[in-house]
């Protein structure tokens, strides 16, 4: 079955470093790739999506390119905020999983420090 | 705008109460999700459905029902609460996989508590 493997947290960075957090995944087909972020206390919101390769979804700062040759969508931001801090969420929409096809990673912790 | 809507942020049940967590969407989504999140294990997958009184289990349906008798509405039923159903619970809807935008909307959240 489908499967998103993300570095575990907490990633602890300080204000306008850069920020990775690396994302593979294992999917039959030609999944779609989404990061989600979950703020403190709320459900999870889309961040960014992409949906073939080679494409790269960009919302607030932050950038991710699926790379279909490596299996990855890796997401950054060029420089991070204290209101970055957050879960972020990365999941395939494909057609080997469970759940009409909605796989997560286990997601990562970041924290930004002033 | 969008929307998920979960019936309560927070919850307080006792040990064997019969508990109902309600979530409804204004999309006309087919697909909706149950997740619990906990510290360390990430998002699992409860029960999902995808149609009308249609439910299929996931990872851990163990101690749990669902109820889908309208589009809009999947509810998650807890039959007898106990403490180690104490969790984060996380309702989606999604459109089916091969539609344009397939992305899950998920709603605010409830934090359920069994004493």
């Amino acid at each position: 079955g489908d499967s998103v493997t993300q570095m575990e947290g907490p990633v602890t960075l300080s204000e306008e470093a850069f920020l990775t957090i690396n994302c593979t995944y294992t999917a039959t087909g030609y999944p779609s790739l989404f990061w989600y972020v979950q703020y403190p206390g709320e459900g999870l919101q889309l961040l960014l999506k992409a949906t073939k390769a080679d494409d790269k979804g960009s919302n607030k700062g932050f950038e991710a390119t699926y790379r279909k040759e490596t299996t990855s969508f890796h997401l950054e931001k060029g420089s991070v905020q204290v209101s970055d801090s957050a879960v972020y969420f990365c999941a395939l929409y494909g057609s080997g999983g469970g759940a009409d096809g909605l796989t997560f990673g286990k997601g990562t912790h970041l924290i930004i420090q002033p | 705008d969008v929307k998920v809507t979960q019936s309560s942020r927070y919850l307080v049940k006792r040990t064997g109460e019969k508990v109902f967590l309600e979530c409804v969407q204004d999309m006309d989504h087919e697909n909706m999700f149950w997740y619990r999140q906990d510290p360390g294990l990430g998002l699992r997958l409860i029960y999902f459905s995808y149609d009308v009184k249609m439910k299929e289990k996931g990872d851990i349906p163990e101690g749990y029902s669902v109820s889908r008798e309208k589009k809009e509405r999947f509810s998650l039923i807890l039959e007898s609460a106990s403490t180690n159903q104490t969790s984060m619970y996380l309702c989606a809807s999604s459109l089916p996989v091969g539609t344009v935008n397939t992305e899950a909307f998920f709603g605010q959240g409830t934090r359920l508590t069994v004493v």
